[in-house]
């Protein structure tokens, strides 16, 4: 069962627009939520994450937004760059079973993001 | 801090053989995570640790593997006798739990081990 849902798998957009990547989730356990961003023949890196105790999260041109009654986030990133042309990954967490602290993180399929010069 | 680092990049292994890969995580991260990522879907978790504990297994890891995090810092996946589905990238991450602060750590990851069964 798909916990992570992302369901469009690709996007394209024009230099400096906005990009808008969406996110679903079912397990409503789920309170600690990251996008990354993956280059071919590299590991995923960080971009950015949101508490649920929290609905919105600024870091330079990217922004998250999370809506828990829905159970859907989204990234925002404006304006657009070329070098932002890569896969996105959204991420969630819940509290371990053992230790009570968030552990592992269940992954969506990805949105290929392509932004044209 | 030099990130978490694989070792190899690639492997290329005929069906029925071993093969282990090492992962060296961020110094100060206390704990250490393997993912396997096939074309087309997102990491899939496979293990963790918290120091040398091995936390939790996902039911994905079958008989064949097993990891190894002997003093808290590398820590070894080993696959026995491969199969051609054991094809993947193999991703370690590493992140530091500090429940004292409240805080949630985000995953490092490493840039994988490609493994190819022929």
């Amino acid at each position: 069962d798909q916990q992570v849902k992302q369901n469009s798998p690709s996007l394209s957009v024009q230099e400096g627009r906005i990009s808008i990547l969406n996110c679903d989730y079912t397990n409503s356990m789920f309170d600690y939520f990251l996008w990354y961003k993956k280059y071919p023949a590299e590991g995923p890196t960080f971009l950015i994450s949101i508490s649920s105790i929290k609905d919105k999260n600024e870091d330079g041109r990217f922004t998250v937004f999370l809506n828990k009654s829905a159970k859907h986030l989204s990234l925002h990133i404006v304006p657009s760059q070329p070098g932002d042309s890569a896969v996105y990954f959204c991420a969630a967490s819940g509290p371990d079973h053992l230790t009570g602290a968030n552990s592992k993180l269940t992954f969506g399929k990805g949105i290929t993001l392509s932004v044209r010069p | 801090d030099t990130g978490v680092s694989q070792n190899p990049r690639h492997k290329i292994t005929k069906r029925g053989q071993n093969v282990t890969f090492r992962c060296d995580p961020i110094s100060e991260h206390n704990r250490l995570y393997w993912y396997r990522q096939t074309l087309g879907q997102g990491p899939e978790f496979l293990t963790y640790f918290q120091n040398e504990a091995q936390l939790e297994k996902s039911r994905l890891l079958s008989d064949r593997f097993s990891a190894e995090r002997p003093k808290g810092s590398f820590s070894t996946l080993e696959i026995q006798r491969t199969e051609q589905g054991d094809s993947a990238m193999y991703l370690c991450a590493s992140s530091l739990e500090a429940r004292w602060q409240n805080y949630n750590s985000p995953l490092h990851f490493g840039n994988g081990t490609r493994l190819t069964v022929t």
